[in-house]
């Protein structure tokens, strides 16, 4: 049973346009919600992440935005870059102590 | 360098045989992982070791078996490897919460022949 859903599975989008990914999960006690960036041959690295108490998270041209009601989360990516062309995962843990639970990931290319 | 490092980096199995995968960090996390990442299926959780001397299922534990042989090393082995089990497998560490994020290393790709 895949507790957190991604999608899409794939992504193309123009040099300067926003990336947009989604992601669902169901377990409500969930409460830490972090994005992993992964480039070909390498292990994913935390991008940004967000607790329920807020509803966005910026930092620099990546946004998480964060519906609780809905039980969804995204990441934008503004101004999107060719060097953002990588695999992106969402997770969820109960709590930040305990593991993470990953979507199944989203393949980003960004167009020169 | 600091961070989690992975061996063998590349293996080829035949059905039946076994092998330990390897993984060590050095920044002194309490947790690590061992996720295996097939396509279309982001990363699964196969075990973890919230801390040094415990080990627990994730997962997709069947077939494997891990140690946590001291705080720094934490190794995953497949007694009898099964085509379903090719795969790239990472290992992760983390500090007592994630907050700061896991630290992945750069995986091993495993095929099973």
């Amino acid at each position: 049973q895949q507790q957190v859903k991604q999608s899409p599975q794939s992504l193309i989008v123009q040099k300067g346009g926003i990336s947009i990914i989604n992601c669902a999960y169901e377990n409500t006690a969930f409460d830490y919600f972090p994005w992993y960036q992964q480039f070909p041959g390498k292990g994913p690295a935390l991008l940004i992440a967000i607790r329920p108490d807020v509803s966005e998270k910026k930092e620099g041209r990546f946004t998480i935005s964060f519906n609780k009601s809905a039980k969804q989360f995204s990441l934008h990516i503004m101004d999107s870059q060719p060097g953002d062309s990588a695999t992106y995962f969402c997770a969820a843990s109960p709590g930040s102590a305990r593991q993470l639970t990953f979507g199944s990931g989203t393949q980003l290319t960004v167009l020169p | 360098n600091a961070g989690v490092t992975q061996t063998p980096k590349f293996q080829v199995l035949k059905t039946g045989q076994s092998m330990t995968l390897q993984c060590a960090q050095d920044m002194n996390h309490n947790s690590m992982y061992w996720y295996r990442q097939d396509p279309g299926m982001g990363l699964r959780l196969s075990y973890y070791s919230a801390s040094e001397g415990t080990t627990d299922k994730g997962e997709v534990p069947n077939g494997y078996n891990v140690s946590r042989l001291n705080k720094r090393e934490f190794s995953l082995r497949l007694e009898s490897a099964a085509p379903s089990q090719t795969s790239v497998y990472f290992c992760a560490s983390s500090a007592r919460t994630a907050l700061r994020g896991y630290t992945f290393g750069s995986g091993t790709r495993l095929t099973v022949v």
